[in-house]
């Protein structure tokens, strides 16, 4: 079936980067999101890649996919405090017209400073 | 500010009560979402509106859920007859084909 899987925690050094592990499992997935959600608040879409491309950057966040493997990682360069919060990846396993999201659990990130 | 509003933040209810919630999303917002989102877990897709037509339910939403969309703008997602597993965090999301789907705060929703 369809699940989206990432780890749970992450620890980093302010200013060190930071790099967030997802697998998904529908090939069908054109788009393959990253969404941030502080405390209390909603989702906010960061980045999103489309499943033809490998790399996309997009100023301190990096996105990597590997197609063949069915797995996406984020990396944010120099991570500041700000950036403390909880990061989902979601797969739209309808062929990407946004309908449908699959979540992961979302990996929290904490940034020591 | 996504410009996705949704109301009330916060609803503590007592169980067996019944519950509405409102998302007003921007008029270019074609499609409306509704997910829900309990603690420690990501957002988990309960139906979608295009315009003013429900086109997909999720499995998730048993009978005592209903939501609308009447004229394609706002829409409510009413709860009958609350149980305690439905304390969450609902969320709605508004969009267009092929673009992303902006998030309101939620409505945290508590059933004692």
């Amino acid at each position: 079936g369809e699940d989206v899987e990432q780890s749970l925690f992450l620890s980093v050094r302010e200013g060190d980067s930071s790099v967030i592990n997802c697998t998904y499992t529908d090939s069908s997935s054109t788009y393959l999101y990253w969404y941030k959600q502080e405390p209390g608040a909603g989702l906010q879409l960061l980045t999103y890649i489309f499943s033809n491309m490998d790399m996309k950057q997009d100023q301190r966040l990096t996105v990597l996919l590997n197609k063949k493997d069915k797995h996406l990682s984020l990396r944010i360069a120099d991570t500041q405090t700000g950036d403390s919060a909880i990061y989902f990846c979601a797969e739209s396993p309808d062929g990407g017209s946004q309908g449908n999201l699959i979540f992961g659990k979302g990996t929290k990130l904490s940034v020591k400073p | 500010d996504t410009g996705v509003s949704q109301n009330p933040r916060h609803k503590i209810t007592k169980r067996g009560q019944n519950v509405t919630f409102r998302c007003d999303p921007i008029s270019e917002h074609n499609r409306l979402y509704w997910y829900r989102q309990t603690l420690g877990q990501g957002p988990e897709f309960l139906t979608y509106f295009q315009n003013e037509a429900q086109l997909e339910k999720s499995r998730l939403l048993s009978d005592r859920f209903s939501a609308e969309r009447p004229k394609g703008s706002f829409s409510t997602l009413e709860i009958q007859r609350t149980e305690q597993g439905d304390s969450a965090m609902y969320l709605c999301a508004g969009g267009r084909e092929n673009t992303e789907a902006f998030f309101g705060q939620g409505t945290r929703l508590t059933v004692v």
